[in-house]
């Protein structure tokens, strides 16, 4: 059963970069040729995209985020990650990472627990 | 961007109540939208794709329909596990976008 763990510093001071890895379990990110995506969620908001991966490295960013993101991924870790830099305390949210049923447009049907980042000095 | 507006933004409701909720899109998505349910603390679970397709494992009273701009999200008979949060979210280009969520609360 594919499972998804994100993982990273809880706390990022304004203006610097917020990192957090995704990791896989129970499958290997590169078979089946899914994508991998980030989403997240300001407290007590809704849901935002923040931009998808394929497993070879392609990337699809929300291009009201796209100047700051940066989504990688490592297939010998079987890990993704999200960095986002300049940061402010509008960027405080619980963030997701998530499979796409197939394609990188789909519905995501895989989420990880979500991870708490809060910005502040 | 595509905006997707839901409604209610929160309804009360018993247990065994059929509810309806509502999903607009700002233009045609086809029939590329999904729907998904939130509780408290946890992550979105996936309920409703492409519209009216129910996810495996999500019981039968869960259904959707709709294409163009207007879909709707109906739980048949509500249960007690039923009350959240419930997201749809247009699957038809990126950026790829949400609705604000309609919370199901106990009347």
């Amino acid at each position: 059963q594919l499972q998804l763990q994100e993982s990273g510093p809880r706390l990022v001071k304004p203006s610097e970069t917020l990192s957090l890895t995704c990791t896989v379990s129970g499958g290997s990110i590169s078979s089946g040729s899914y994508y991998w995506g980030w989403i997240r969620q300001p407290p007590g908001k809704g849901l935002q995209w923040i931009g998808t991966i394929y497993y070879s490295g392609s990337t699809y960013y929300n291009p009201s985020l796209k100047s700051r993101v940066t989504i990688s991924v490592d297939t010998s870790k079987n890990q993704f990650s999200l960095k986002l830099s300049s940061v402010t305390a509008a960027d405080t949210a619980v963030y997701y990472c998530a499979r796409p049923i197939y394609d990188f447009k789909d519905a995501f049907d895989i989420w990880g627990q979500g991870t708490m980042v809060t910005v502040s000095s | 961007d595509i905006q997707m507006t839901q409604s209610p933004s929160s309804l009360s409701a018993s247990v065994g109540d059929r509810v309806t909720i509502t999903c607009r899109a700002s233009q045609s998505i086809s029939s590329y939208l999904n729907w998904y349910q939130q509780k408290p603390g946890k992550d979105p679970k996936l309920l409703i794709y492409v519209a009216s397709s129910l996810q495996s494992g999500v019981p039968s009273r869960f259904s959707g329909s709709g294409s163009g701009t207007d879909f709707t999200l109906t739980i048949s008979s509500l249960q007690p596990e039923d009350f959240a949060t419930y997201y749809c979210q247009q699957s038809y280009s990126t950026p790829l976008t949400f609705g604000g969520g309609t919370r199901v609360e106990i009347k």
